[in-house]
């Protein structure tokens, strides 16, 4: 257990429908990433936040957003679904902020869209 | 930017038999390394890591050197179980980037 939590673990919905992805990160672990893995692109980083700022933007796609809050649980939002963004999303925390160091993974969250 | 190439697979072994999953990386600074591990149904954890040139990260059984002049992390385990069976994941990051960078997988199965 690397003590990073994503909910729900799975999610079924409909083209054009929105959803929310919530992560809660390791306590203590102020950086959070989230990540997209699919067969045909792999794991693709999609986006960082630090204690609640935006850190680094990876391939994002603008129906996409996220945020940190206060108590360091993180959303990923993903709108006006398409049938190609079905994938499992995964959220990691680390302590670190500077750079990139160790990364705890949560279990993932598997999105379907139909 | 930067980048992480890693062999792709699947690779199949024998029980006991010697693995070398090969990962080179392009960065303009000097990034860490890492690789990690995905289990069926499972997210990623760290195998191992090498924060500088010539580190060798060790875990489990599996190694990988940070070999600057040739770029590349090469995962290596001397004798493989059937419980190695797994995703094995190359990684980048730091040495000026925020961005961690993934090699798209390599899938190891290991028969008895």
């Amino acid at each position: 257990d690397s003590g990073v939590t994503q909910t729900p673990k799975h999610l079924i919905t409909a083209t054009g429908q929105r959803v929310t992805l919530r992560c809660s990160p390791r306590s203590g672990d102020l950086s959070v990433y989230w990540y997209q893995q699919s067969l045909d692109q792999g794991l693709q980083f999609l986006i960082q936040y630090y204690n609640g700022e935006e850190r680094a933007k990876g391939n994002i796609l603008e129906r996409f957003s996220a945020q940190q809050f206060p108590d360091l649980h993180s959303e990923l939002n993903l709108s006006s679904l398409e049938l190609g963004d079905s994938a499992l999303y995964f959220c990691a925390s680390s302590p670190e902020g500077q750079g990139v160091g160790r990364q705890y993974f949560g279990p993932g969250t598997r999105l379907t869209v139909t | 930017g930067n980048s992480v190439t890693q062999m792709e697979g699947p690779v199949t072994l024998s029980e006991e038999a010697f693995l070398t999953i090969n990962c080179t990386y392009t960065a303009t600074g000097y990034p860490s390394l890492f690789w990690y591990v995905q289990y069926p149904g499972e997210g990623l954890q760290l195998l191992l890591k090498a924060t500088k040139a010539d580190d060798k990260g060790s875990n489990k059984g599996f190694e990988a050197t940070y070999r600057k002049e040739t770029t590349s992390f090469h995962l290596e385990k001397g004798s493989v179980q059937v419980s190695d069976s797994a995703v094995y994941f190359c990684a980048s990051g730091g040495g000026g980037s925020y961005i961690p960078t993934f090699g798209r997988g390599t899938s190891l199965i290991v028969h008895p």
